[in-house]
């Protein structure tokens, strides 16, 4: 069965500072990883998607499949960075298509303080 | 263009009612899923739809009922509510390539059972 964790559940930093918040996760098969960011009493929002291989906002995250990991980099935080993050995986059928299933990590609360 | 819609945003509940939590949206997306978000927890899949007339379930099913006879809906039920159903409920959608695209989530539904 798949699995995502989010070893740290809060992570304080000051605003500069470099920030990595870290996804393990365990899947048999290949895996389609994302991030996403909940502000104070907001929705979920879409951050990252590792097929794309973009930086939303100075973040980047990279696939490592060695060590089944997708950790969330910046290289300076922001105040308004401040948020939950969950890194999530989504299930795929052996034909490479979703099942739609996305299974979501405990999330990490990240603070930047000023 | 609303997205994903959930209504109510907020519902107190005695013990042993029933409710239904309505989720829709206007993108025409194939796949629709719904998630409780508890601290510590993260985001656990209670039932999950990839198209009308097609459900299954998620990690933490009991006690929740779905049926999706619509593209647009896909509305939550509580059967009998208890105090462990005391939690935010968010309502996902996407496009069949979930991996390109990733899920579009509502706003929430706050739900309290005394």
């Amino acid at each position: 069965a798949q699995r995502v964790t989010q070893p740290e559940k809060l992570l304080s930093v000051f605003k500069g500072a470099p920030v990595e918040l870290k996804c393990n996760y365990s899947y048999s098969g290949s895996p389609e990883l994302f991030w996403y960011v909940q502000y104070s009493r907001q929705r979920l929002q879409l951050l990252l998607r590792h097929i794309s291989r973009e930086s939303i906002k100075g973040f980047t995250a990279d696939l490592n499949k060695g060590e089944t990991s997708f950790h969330l980099k910046k290289p300076f935080a922001q105040e308004e960075d401040s948020a939950m993050y969950y890194c999530a995986l989504l299930t795929l059928n052996a034909g490479g298509t979703s099942y739609g299933k996305l299974t979501f990590g405990q999330g990490t609360i990240l603070t930047v303080h000023p | 263009n609303a997205g994903v819609t959930q209504t109510p945003k907020f519902q107190v509940l005695k013990t042993g009612q029933s409710m239904t939590l309505q989720c829709a949206q206007d993108m025409n997306h194939e796949y629709m899923s719904w998630y409780r978000q508890d601290p510590g927890m993260g985001l656990r899949l209670i039932h999950y739809s990839v198209g009308a007339g097609i459900t299954d379930q998620g990690e933490v099913p009991n006690g929740y009922n779905v049926s999706r006879s619509t593209t647009e809906d896909f509305p939550l039920r509580l059967l009998s509510a208890a105090p462990s159903q005391t939690s935010v409920y968010f309502c996902a959608s996407s496009t069949g390539d979930a991996g390109a695209y990733g899920y579009t989530f509502g706003s929430g539904t706050r739900l309290t059972v005394v």
